[in-house]
């Protein structure tokens, strides 16, 4: 069975620090993992792809890949309220050239100005 | 602006109805899907299809159908046998649907509520 799961949260930070989002994920030949951004009552917004083993950085977005542990995580350094939203952790866990994403039950975060 | 749009944004169905959400997208994309989303839910795969006049189920496809007439098209009929349609509805492409490195865009949804 494939599965992504997440910490549902919620997450609360203070403006500033750092937030940790985690995920796990079933399938151990996954190639591509996603993590989305989702603001309540909207659609989920692509912030960060990753698909090769250590850190992948963009802003102040870093994501995190472990495939033998088949773990990927995303930090979010100098969180502001505006980080404030559902992230939902995808994996493309397709086969034979057809792609198909799973989606984690993503983690609510909260930034307190 | 290229992207994918999901109309209505609202929609209300009556018992016994078929009601039918429509997705174009203007990105020349191949591959199509449709999510479905619950309150503190993940993201559900209803149908994908990766080329015209060809589609696939996903993990809940019953009670409801597709079609992929046109490239730009994939609409979704939720049909009266899909007793719990409430949800959030989210349309998706990504650009071949095939390599492992792909990555997909939604567009904004449409929220279905039961009158």
């Amino acid at each position: 069975q494939k599965e992504v799961e997440q910490n549902s949260g919620p997450l609360s930070v203070p403006e500033g620090a750092i937030a940790s989002l985690n995920c796990t994920y079933s399938d151990r030949v996954s190639q591509s993992f996603f993590w989305y951004r989702q603001y309540s009552g909207k659609s989920p917004e692509l912030i960060m792809s990753i698909y090769s083993n250590g850190d992948k950085e963009d802003g102040r977005f870093t994501a995190q890949l472990n495939k033998a542990s088949q773990y990927v995580s995303l930090l979010i350094r100098d969180s502001q309220p505006s980080d404030s939203a559902t992230y939902l952790c995808a994996v493309n866990m397709g086969r034979l050239k057809v792609a198909q994403f799973y989606f984690g039950t993503g983690t609510s975060l909260t930034v307190i100005p | 602006d290229g992207g994918i749009t999901q109309s209505p944004k609202y929609l209300f169905r009556k018992e016994g109805q078929n009601v039918t959400l429509s997705c174009e997208q203007n990105l020349n994309h191949d591959a199509m899907y449709w999510y479905r989303q619950d309150p503190g839910q993940g993201l559900r795969l209803i149908y994908y299809s990766q080329i015209v006049n060809d589609f696939q189920k996903g993990d809940i496809a019953e009670g409801y159908s597709v079609s992929r007439e046109k490239k730009e098209s994939f609409p979704l009929t939720v049909t009266s046998a899909q007793k719990n349609p409430t949800a959030f509805y989210l349309c998706a492409s990504t650009v071949q649907g095939r390599a492992t490195n792909e990555k997909l865009f939604f567009g904004s949804g449409t929220q279905l509520s039961v009158l």
